[in-house]
């Protein structure tokens, strides 16, 4: 149980374009859902919290115009890069709340996220 | 505040032998300790966690131990295995959301 998946788990696109990343949580209902990014060798990053139904709450540091998400329903969110640029290549990950217990977050494989 | 320290960097065993990892915090309102593997290319998947009133949790192979009064926890991987080489987070929760360390890069040997 608690399997989180993302879709696509990689992408290319051109400078200037706009990506949209899936999260899901497949066998249970999550009450929030948390973007993460990861640069090589490096700790994860929380960038923004969001619960169904609400707006995302962004951390610090984050533009909230660029990293537009969107919590649609208890089993998805979206993350959408707007007007990509090649420092936004990251590894992107989402992770759900709401499995097993309240305190775990469970998470997604990943999107690998390059701009040309 | 929010910094959760991790160490060593990386760390090489031999098979068999125990791995240990240790985290120290700060933020006394930290209330749930777990810990990730992640695989390269992959997300992090939880092995163990821990909750502040508890000071030694035990999943098969893995145990955390916690100092509450020192604001340290540990990691120990015993009969380390060459599949357990990995990258392992500790992390920190408050109000759900996490700060993560900054990772510990595990070479088993064979």
């Amino acid at each position: 149980g608690a399997v989180v998946s993302q879709h696509p788990s990689w992408v290319i696109c051109k400078s200037g374009t706009s990506v949209k990343i899936e999260c899901r949580s497949l066998d249970f209902q999550a009450t929030t859902m948390f973007w993460y990014r990861q640069f090589p060798k490096q700790s994860l990053m929380l960038m923004a919290t969001s619960n169904e139904g609400s707006k995302a709450t962004y951390e610090q540091g984050v533009e909230k115009d660029k990293f537009l998400i969107n919590h649609a329903s208890l089993t998805l969110s979206t993350l959408t890069v707007t007007s990509a640029h090649p420092e936004d290549s990251s590894f992107y990950i989402c992770s759900a709340r709401g499995g097993l217990g309240p305190y775990e977050q469970y998470f997604g494989p990943g999107t690998r996220l390059t701009v040309t | 505040q929010q910094q959760v320290k991790q160490s060593p960097q990386s760390l090489i065993v031999q098979k068999g032998g125990i791995s240990i990892i240790n985290c120290a915090y700060e933020n006394t309102a930290f209330d749930y300790f777990p810990w990730y593997q992640q695989f390269p290319g992959k997300g992090p998947a939880l092995l163990i966690a821990i909750r502040p009133d508890v000071s030694e949790k035990k999943e098969g192979r893995f145990t955390i131990s916690f100092n509450k009064s020192a604001k340290q926890f540990s990691l120990h991987i015993m009969d380390s295995q060459p599949g357990d080489s990995a990258t392992y987070f500790c992390a920190a929760s408050a109000a759900y959301k996490y700060i993560f360390g900054t990772g510990t890069r595990l070479k088993v040997l064979a």
